[in-house]
Order: C-alpha cells, then sequence, then structure tokens
C-alpha cells in the first residue's frame, strides 16, 4: 500500500511570493500522482495529474509540478501566489489498477497580504 | 455538466443510530468512491464501485457498507454509530474505469455523531 507524506503541514506566505509544497511517495512501481485543493466547507478538486510523459506538469492557474522518480517525490510550486490560493492541499497516489487514491496529511496555505 | 451531489449535505445522529448518505456521480461516469476525512486521519478510503461491483474496500469495519445502483448512483450506510464516525464523508466519481484515481469529488456530508 502507498504511503504519502507532505513534509510541512502549515505554509504561511506572502502575497505574489514563490510556493513550494513538498510531497514525497513510497512505492518506486508505476503510479498516478495528483494535486488536490480544497477551500473550507468544500470538497477536492483536482487541481493537477501526472500520469505518464513529461514529468512537469501544469495548471491552468500557474500551478507546476514535477514528478521526479528516482526520488519519489511530486512537489507542487507556484512562482506568484494570489490571496485566493489560500486553502489546503493534498497529494495523492494511485496505483495503476488499485482503484483508490493515498492522500497526504494536507498542506494548509495561507497567504497574507 | 452537473458535478458530484451528495445528500445529505449535514446531519446529526447519536450513537448507536444508523445513517445512509447518497451520492449522484456526474452524468456518464460509472466509477463512484467514498473517502472520510477527519482532523485526526485525515482522508482515509472506505470502497470503490464499478457498475455496481465492489472492486476495493478500506480499511473500515463492517458497520461502513456501501452499494451501487444500476444508474450509477451510490449510497453508503453506516450502522451502530459511535463517535469516531463524526467526519466529513466525501463521494467522487470518475469518467474513466482504468483506475487511474483521476476523481471529481462532491462537496460532502457532514455527520455528526452526539
Amino acid at each position: 500500500a502507498q504511503s504519502v507524506t507532505q513534509l510541512d503541514s502549515q505554509v504561511p506566505v506572502f502575497e505574489e511570493a514563490p510556493v513550494e509544497l513538498r510531497c514525497n511517495y513510497s512505492s518506486s512501481v508505476s503510479v498516478y500522482l495528483f494535486w488536490y485543493v480544497q477551500y473550507p466547507n468544500q470538497g477536492l478538486q483536482l487541481l493537477l495529474k501526472y500520469l505518464s510523459g513529461s514529468t512537469l506538469v501544469e495548471s491552468i492557474n500557474g500551478f507546476e509540478a514535477e514528478f521526479n522518480k528516482s526520488q519519489t517525490s511530486f512537489h507542487l510550486r507556484k512562482p506568484s501566489v494570489h490571496i485566493s490560493d489560500t486553502a489546503e492541499y493534498f497529494c495523492a497516489v494511485s496505483d495503476q489498477d488499485d482503484y483508490k487514491l493515498s492522500f497526504g496529511a494536507g498542506t494548509t496555505v495561507t497567504v497574507r497580504a | 455538466k452537473a458535478g458530484v451531489t451528495q445528500t445529505p449535505r449535514y446531519l446529526i445522529k447519536t450513537r448507536g443510530q444508523q445513517v445512509t448518505l447518497s451520492c449522484s456521480p456526474i452524468s456518464g461516469h460509472r466509477s463512484v468512491s467514498w473517502y472520510q476525512q477527519t482532523p485526526g486521519q485525515g482522508l482515509q478510503f472506505l470502497f470503490e464501485y464499478f457498475s455496481e461491483t465492489q472492486r476495493n474496500k478500506g480499511n473500515f469495519p463492517g458497520r461502513f457498507s456501501g452499494r451501487q445502483f444500476s444508474n450509477s448512483r451510490s449510497e453508503m450506510n453506516v450502522s451502530t454509530l459511535e463517535l469516531g464516525d463524526s467526519a466529513l464523508y466525501l463521494c467522487a466519481s470518475s469518467p474513466t474505469d482504468s483506475g487511474t484515481g483521476e476523481l471529481f469529488f462532491g462537496e460532502g456530508s457532514r455527520l455528526t455523531v452526539l
């Protein structure tokens, strides 16, 4: 079974500053990788995904994540954050044909003006 | 296209009672999963259904059960409620049956057990 480690539980950051959220997973077999975002009192929204191909994946709102197989990592970055990026971010991993996601504990990002 | 719809959104039960939560997936999605979210344990997988068949199950006691209907709608049931069952229960549907894990989540049903 997969385990997912998000190394930071809380990340405070100033508006327009860069942010990096770290994620490591346990298995080296073929996996699918995801970042989800959860705003208060809402469900999870898919931010971006790695299924195959290019190891650098991007979202429509400026986030990017890079799959590093040798380090079993999938860190999330944004070069310049906005107040609206304040939310909880979850890294998730799925083994192929496992039909379930293993989530990290989440990282709360608080963007201050 | 309508998103994943979960009902009820909020409910309060007492210990020993049972509860049934409902989930309507996005139209055309045949895979439905359920997750429990708590502050202490985070997000934990309950079960996944595809075409009325349970394909995977998490490590929860038998008090937690689910089913999927022919129209892909799903229900989960928790019997003999305990205080620790208080949580946000999230339903998610998937547009494929390939097990990639790309899920679309509803807003959840928040259960409080008193």
